[in-house]
């Protein structure tokens, strides 16, 4: 199947602090990308719908000044936690598809983020 | 809005046994149907996609069906083996290009 890299896998920072989590699909063009959280034991919730070249679509509920989201090309999205806060603390993951209408979609390994 | 649901939440079978993981959705409009799988602390893996006009997908020891009519879709695991132990996710897709909706999952351990 195709491949979507995510890094870092795991972070740990300061409250206060930004931080940038990259999603990559490494054999196929994606046009969009999705971003998904996850708490422990729980389901995965989308947060937003990454466009390459234009805004991402958030989900309701999902702050936009906190969770910016830049796709600046067909391989790379990037999710950034801004003024991260122990609230933040969750598991990440973007996926993204081969084909949008088609296609099966892939996700990547995730990144753990834990917020002193 | 989908909403989708998975039972059991939790199973522990014996190794060698087959069984059967239940996905419901309350919105028989649904386009893609796919069954992932997520180790702890791991992302997801795609297992099998069943696509609009389709009606079940084989991979292995793994049969996923989906039958819109009823809002149902099950997978199958055959022979079952503790290297199956994991937490399976199934998602519907209700729009083409439109985002997965995930259910609860089910955690799933094989005993040796």
């Amino acid at each position: 199947g195709a491949v979507v890299s995510q890094h870092p896998s795991r972070v740990i920072c300061k409250s206060g602090t930004s931080v940038k989590i990259e999603c990559r699909s490494l054999d196929f063009q994606a046009t969009t990308m999705f971003w998904y959280r996850q708490f422990p034991k729980q389901s995965l919730m989308l947060m937003a719908t990454s466009n390459e070249g234009s805004k991402a679509t958030y989900e309701q509920g999902v702050e936009k000044d906190k969770f910016l989201i830049n796709h600046a090309s067909l391989t790379l999205s990037t999710l950034t936690v801004t003024s991260a806060h122990p609230e933040d603390s969750s598991f990440y993951i973007c996926s993204a598809k081969t084909n949008l209408n088609t296609g099966e979609l892939f996700f990547g390994e995730g990144s753990r983020l834990t917020v002193l | 809005k989908q909403e989708v649901t998975q039972i059991p939440a939790a199973l522990s079978v014996p190794e060698g046994e087959n069984l059967v993981l239940n996905c419901s959705f309350t919105d028989s409009a649904i386009y893609n149907l796919q069954w992932f799988r997520q180790d702890p602390g791991k992302g997801l893996t795609s297992l099998l996609l069943i696509q609009s006009s389709q009606r079940e997908q084989t991979s292995g020891r793994l049969n996923a069906s989906l039958d819109k009519s009823s809002g149902r879709s099950t997978l199958y695991i055959a022979a079952s083996q503790p290297g199956d132990s994991a937490t399976y996710l199934c998602a519907g897709e209700g729009n083409a290009g439109n985002m997965l909706t995930f259910g609860g999952g089910t955690r799933l351990m094989v005993k040796p």
